[in-house]
């Protein structure tokens, strides 16, 4: 299985600064078809995960682009502009590109 | 819109099977590339992954649990089944369902479910 590691597990940060996410692959998550299937969700207390980024850089639907995703390979990272009040809660990182999919341990991003 | 909603029972017994279904919306489980997923997750903890059913009928487990693990679908009605047997108080948390669009779009769990709590407790 592949593993994925994250990095904070947690945050602290001052509304308005930004922040910055690590996640690790134990494997190059490259599929064979070129793409790369790394996927960021952020998950609020008692919801479900949502999902933010997709394809290790791609917004979806609705997301706001103080959210963006980088990497290749193994190294990757969830950043945030400025963070907003609404930005609390766990981020996740998880891989798409082999099976059996694998989630990081999470990272709680809370404010000062 | 693309909707999930989860169900089954809240509390099962220790050696007892679980049976979830995920009823769906505003997407057609026929569609090349379309899946239907289930993660689930601790209380208090991570995410994981559990099985993915696709278009096709084709099916993958998690391979810690595939002894325990079937995912059926049932075109028809909208529904994803999910049956887990030999539950074990560790199994407890929620369980969710999601949607993912494969293929091109490589949309992974785009849309979710709310969950289904599912306590194991004799």
């Amino acid at each position: 299985d592949i593993v994925m590691t994250q990095a904070p597990l947690s945050s602290p940060v001052t509304l308005g600064q930004p922040a910055s996410i690590s996640c690790r692959s134990s494997e190059s998550l490259v599929h064979s078809d070129g793409n790369t299937y790394l996927s960021w969700f952020h998950q609020r207390p008692g919801q479900p995960p949502r999902l933010l980024i997709y394809k290790t850089s791609n917004w979806f639907a609705g997301v706001p682009d103080r959210f963006s995703g980088s990497g290749a390979g193994t190294d990757f990272t969830l950043k945030i502009s400025r963070v907003e009040a609404e930005d609390v809660g766990v981020y996740y990182c998880m891989q798409g590109t082999q099976f059996p999919y694998t989630f990081g341990q999470g990272t709680k991003l809370e404010i000062k | 819109q693309i909707t999930l909603k989860e169900s089954g029972p809240t509390l099962v017994k220790p050696t007892q099977t679980l049976t979830l279904t995920c009823a769906f919306s505003g997407f057609s489980l026929t569609t090349s590339g379309v899946g239907v997923g289930w993660i689930r997750q601790p209380p208090g903890k991570a995410l994981e992954w559990l099985a993915l059913i696709y278009w096709d009928d084709d099916k993958q487990y998690s391979p810690s649990l595939e002894s325990r693990l079937t995912v059926t679908k049932d075109t028809s009605k909208n529904q994803v089944v999910l049956t887990m047997t030999y539950m074990d108080p560790v199994d407890t948390g929620t369980y969710y369902c999601a949607h993912r669009h494969g293929g091109s779009y490589g949309l992974d769990f785009d849309y979710w479910g709310q969950g289904a709590l599912v306590t194991v407790s004799s």
